[in-house]
């Protein structure tokens, strides 16, 4: 089954607040989690990982925040602008460091509010 | 642009036909993915190939057979399919086999299938 999930398929905020979209995860093994972001007619877009040594990444305008403790993921983006607006998708590499697919949650749905 | 072509972008077919998906990366990479994304479902792995040698089959229906003639490219050939099967087919490309990793994975654009 999944384990990989998304609290909210649909998340709203106005032009320029700060998005935090999150993500549970219920396989203590995972090691390496990525964002990714799908724009309507294209493949999912890498933004930004981290490894399950860290508990924050950042990157442009974006930060990932790991909780293991709670097997918790997040993604938070500074000053959302229009071109934010996309699904967002959390996924997670369960076995490390081989070439072995990820597992992905259901996405969550971006809108920019003028 | 991912470095991750994808063709044909759009495939229409019917159940009695055979058809091939094909996806080649300019990346350098040396493992390649399918998977399949399917309406308010997430995207499911379908197959993972290492240095052009198949490692995962999650278990996919063998209507459905990969190829991977070398590093570069991955084919995906399609016969007998059901209605079910229609969905967008995403190619990926990441490294493989270097200390420090996974590493993330690139997509294509994807397959639009419509099965009739």
């Amino acid at each position: 089954g999944e384990s990989v999930g998304l609290h909210l398929p649909t998340l709203s905020v106005q032009e320029g607040d700060n998005s935090i979209i999150n993500c549970a995860y219920s396989n203590s093994a995972s090691d390496y989690f990525i964002w990714y972001k799908q724009e309507s007619g294209k493949g999912p877009q890498f933004i930004i990982d981290i490894r399950s040594n860290m508990d924050k990444r950042q990157g442009q305008r974006v930060t990932v925040l790991l909780n293991k403790t709670v097997k918790h993921l997040s993604l938070q983006i500074a000053a959302t602008q229009p071109g934010d607006s996309a699904v967002y998708f959390c996924a997670e590499n369960m076995r490390g460091g081989g070439a072995d697919g990820l597992t992905f949650g259901k996405g969550t749905h971006l809108i920019i509010q003028p | 642009e991912t470095g991750v072509t994808q063709t044909p972008r759009h495939l229409v077919m019917g159940m009695t036909n055979k058809k091939s998906l094909k996806c080649e990366q300019h990346l350098g990479h040396n493992a390649m993915y399918w998977y399949k994304q399917s309406a308010k479902k997430p995207l499911e792995l379908m197959f993972v190939y290492n240095f052009k040698e198949q490692t995962e089959n999650n278990s996919v229906p063998s209507r459905f057979s990969p190829e991977c003639p070398n590093s570069s490219h991955l084919f995906l050939h399609l016969h007998t399919l059901q209605p079910e099967d229609s969905a967008l087919y995403l190619c990926a490309s990441s490294q493989w086999g270097l200390a420090g990793g996974p590493y993330e994975q690139y997509f294509g654009p994807g397959t639009r299938l419509t099965v009739t």
